[in-house]
This record gives C-alpha cells, structure tokens and sequence, in this order.
C-alpha cells in the first residue's frame, strides 16, 4: 500500500510569491490534514479536509488556504509569501473514524 | 502557550541506557499517540492510547497513559543508535476544534 505522497519535497521563493503544495493520501483515506512544522513552534494545525469540504481549521493567516479533490488528494497554497512561512509542510491522510496520521515526508519551503 | 508538554526537550545519552520521556497537559485527552521523526522525513506512528492507565509495549519502547488521561510517557530500554529522532506526543483534542494538538518534541540521540 503506498503511503502519503507529497510534492514538491523542496522549493525555494522570494518574498511576495505565491507557492502551491500537493498530497496524495494512503488509497482509502478520505481525510486529510495539513501541519506547519519549524524548529522554533513545532509541529502547527493548518486545516484538515473531509470529502472535499474543510472540517478544521488552526490558527494561521488567510493566506494559507487549501483544498481536497474529490480523489482525496488535496492542495494548500500560500500566498505573498513571508520569510517566516519557511518550514517543513507536512500533510498526513487518515482514514475515516480514526485517530492514527499517517504522514508523508513533507515539503520544504524556503523563502529568500 | 502549549496545550501539551513534552519533557525533556533534549535527551543525549549512550547506547544500552534506559530513558524516559514525558509528555503532559492540564486537560483530559480523547486518546493520544506517540510519533517518531527522523531528520527528512514525516513523523512516523509509533502507538495509540486510549484507556487511562493503558500500558503498549513495542519491543524495547513501553507507552503508558496517565490514569486521568492527561498524561503519557515513553520508556525506552536498552537505547540503540536507531532511536535517535525526534518523539513527538499529539492529543485528539475535538474540543479545540481541530483533531490533533502536537506537544514540541524530545529530541534524542543515542550514541555508539
């Protein structure tokens, strides 16, 4: 079984651009949630997505912004980027009813 | 402010020792889990509590759950070099309005 699948695993931007990242979840898992990840706040809640509708959402800008496909596979996109929004995004598929993430290996975003 | 504590933040110790890590907040968790990252990669699942006072072995790691649900550590015997990573504890926390709340982490190495 493939696991979560994310692409890019790196890129790198300049300020005031806008980047978009992509998740393939486990075949089956209908949920998928997003994570900010940098050594200074840990691992941070972005949003989870259920049948292509948003179920949570933390406590980040309205420039991080999702969406899920109905395949499962989801998008998150940043816009006018900050030098703070460099990170580890992370994105982990969950199956429905369960309290197990299963996560991919994460994209690493720099920005100059 | 953290929702969940994880202590020690940095834990460095030789290969054959046992150690303990702890992870701890002041409110009650619906179930809690126990990950393992690696420099690179996702976090990897590692256990699920649910039941207060619910002892899991996996081979040389021992989770155990608080009684009152607000509490967890990991024992690790016999420390190998593999261990070395980043354990990370997160509460299913629907309360918050999001599924799962991360504790920062404690970073381990275990040296030859």
């Amino acid at each position: 079984k493939a696991g979560v699948t994310q692409t890019p695993r790196y890129l790198i931007k300049t300020r005031g651009q806008q980047v978009t990242l992509s998740c393939s979840p486990i075949s089956g898992h209908r949920s998928v949630s997003w994570y900010q990840q940098t050594p200074g706040q840990g691992l941070q809640f972005l949003f989870e997505y259920f049948s292509e509708t948003q179920r949570n959402k933390g406590n980040f800008p309205g420039r991080f912004s999702g969406r899920q496909f109905s395949n499962s596979r989801s998008e998150m996109n940043v816009s006018t980027l900050e030098l703070g929004d460099s990170a580890l995004y992370l994105c982990a598929s969950s199956s429905q009813g369960a309290v197990e993430l299963f996560f991919g290996e994460g994209s690493r975003l720099t920005v100059l | 402010t953290q929702l969940l504590e994880q202590s020690p933040q940095f834990l460095s110790i030789q290969e054959g020792e046992n150690l303990t890590v702890y992870c701890n907040s002041s409110s009650v968790f619906s179930s809690l889990q126990w990950y393992r990252q690696e420099p690179g990669e996702g976090p990897v699942l590692l256990v699920t509590v649910v039941t207060g006072g619910e002892v899991k072995k996996l081979k040389r790691l021992t989770f155990q759950f608080g009684d009152a649900r607000k509490d967890s550590s990991l024992h690790i015997t016999a420390a190998q070099p593999g261990d070395t990573g980043l354990y990370l504890c997160a509460g299913n926390w629907p309360l918050y309005g999001q599924n799962f709340v991360f504790g920062p982490g404690t970073r381990l190495s275990v040296l030859p």
